[in-house]
């Protein structure tokens, strides 16, 4: 079955880099988008970056462009989130989340979702 | 950005119950590129329809989604206990992918 696990989160004081990752199985990888997706506590989601197939194309949020980078290895089903300069406001809940995609770049829904792994930034 | 405002914040139905939940859009989305997430506490979303009005796969048919332009529609035609929980809607038709703010679905 599809399965996507996320690791890497943990508590860091602001200025300082995390990098997550996302371990995928039960799925030809290396033919779907992904995606990070967060959610703050409490709140609501937001879209943070996309990955497609081939990582020939990526999107950032405005909100954390020059800051996180979005890469993938096809050949381990493994996608990263290299987080640098971190925040407060970068305090969430971030999942990997699988795209369906049609139309320009960027046009996907989530089919299937990781579980998370939280990324706390505090002093 | 199309920025999406769900209504109501919360909805206090019992089991039984219809629920309808709105989506409404600052610009038009087509509706192609609309989708709706379920989320229970301590747990990923889940995709229950996309395209506006088409099930994901293993979403009961008491599920349905309608809408088109800048209003959206999700209609629960009867409340089951495991129902209630926190809905989102999303727009993929232009980036950056946005979703709503969420409607939280209580028993009453």
């Amino acid at each position: 079955q599809v399965q996507m696990v996320e690791s890497g989160g943990g508590v860091v004081q602001p200025g300082r880099s995390l990098r997550l990752s996302c371990a995928a199985s039960g799925f030809n990888f290396r033919s779907y988008a992904m995606h990070w997706v967060r959610q703050a506590p409490g709140k609501g989601l937001e879209w943070v970056a996309l990955i497609s197939s081939d990582g020939s194309n990526i999107l950032y949020a405005d909100s954390v462009k020059d800051r996180l980078t979005i890469s993938r290895d096809n050949s381990k089903n493994t996608m990263f989130l290299q987080m640098n300069s971190l925040r407060a406001e970068d305090t969430a809940l971030y999942y990997c989340a699988r795209g369906k995609c049609s139309g320009g770049m960027g046009s996907c829904y989530f089919d299937s979702w990781g579980q998370g792994t939280l990324v706390t930034v505090s002093s | 950005e199309i920025v999406l405002t769900q209504s109501p914040g919360t909805l206090s139905l019992s089991p039984g119950d219809r629920a309808t939940l709105s989506c409404r859009a600052s610009h038009s989305v087509s509706s192609n590129y609309f989708a709706w997430y379920q989320q229970k506490p301590g747990q990923a979303p889940r995709l229950l329809i996309y395209s506006t009005s088409n099930r994901a796969t293993g979403i009961p048919d008491r599920f349905s989604g309608s809408g088109s332009g800048t209003d959206f529609t999700l209609t629960i035609s009867r409340l089951e206990p495991e129902d209630f929980a926190v809905y989102y809607c999303q727009q993929y038709r232009l980036s950056p992918i946005t979703f709503g703010q969420g409607t939280r679905l209580d028993i009453k």
